[in-house]
């Protein structure tokens, strides 16, 4: 079983839209959850953390966490078509050492 | 450097041969990974150093892959008897701590095409 699911995608949202990204994760015991952005041909790069349920946010852009249904969503207010981007959830491993990956989810702004 | 640099950023070989791929985390990260990405994929963890011992090797998926960190700065995964399955990107990635904290910066990876 995959630890981290997302929708691939591709969401399609126009410019200003709330875009909504969702991930599900299967360990129970995860503490703490991450948002990626990867540009095509680039790396990833970090946006986002959030370790207590509820809403955190940092700009134009908001992580949810609800630990017991094991979900954790991204929302992207007035989406640009900057954001146009792949989106990755991650979760760390069960040893603690590294982070796993979801397979992301790919999100197209339309000007 | 200022960030995570990784060569080469592409490389062609044929199916059999050995292959080395490099990283030069950022200066003072002492914890170092590397992940491999294939298309449409996330990253996949295959390996994790902190300083110059493997912590982590779990995600390597045969003895066919094996990677080093002799002075704990500079890596190098080396892949034997290529697949044509091992075609991905291969994303080296660094932090500044000893321990996980999710931030992981990473470098622009390296291509690799086994034909």
């Amino acid at each position: 079983q995959k630890e981290v699911e997302q929708n691939s995608g591709p969401l399609s949202v126009p410019e200003g839209a709330i875009a909504s990204l969702n991930c599900t994760y299967s360990d129970r015991g995860s503490q703490s959850f991450f948002w990626y952005r990867q540009y095509s041909g680039k790396s990833p790069e970090l946006i986002m953390s959030i370790y207590s349920n509820g809403d955190k946010e940092d700009g134009r852009f908001t992580a949810q966490l609800n630990k017991a249904s094991q979900y954790v969503s991204l929302l992207i207010r007035d989406s640009q078509p900057s954001d146009s981007a792949t989106y990755l959830c991650a979760v760390p491993n069960q040893a603690g050492t590294a982070l796993i990956f979801g397979k992301g989810t790919t999100l197209s702004v339309s000007s | 450097g200022a960030g995570v640099s990784q060569t080469p950023s592409n490389k062609v070989t044929e199916k059999g041969k050995y292959v080395e791929l490099r990283c030069d985390p950022i200066s003072g990260h002492t914890a170092l990974y590397w992940y491999r990405q294939s298309l449409g994929q996330g990253p996949e963890f295959l390996i994790y150093f902190q300083g110059t011992g493997a912590a982590d090797d779990s995600g390597l998926p045969n003895d066919r892959f094996f990677a080093v960190r002799p002075e704990g700065s500079v890596s190098t995964l080396k892949i034997q008897r290529t697949e044509r399955g091992d075609s991905a990107v291969y994303l080296c990635a660094s932090s500044r701590s000893d321990r996980l904290t999710g931030e992981l910066f990473f470098g622009e990876g390296s291509r690799l095409t086994v034909l």
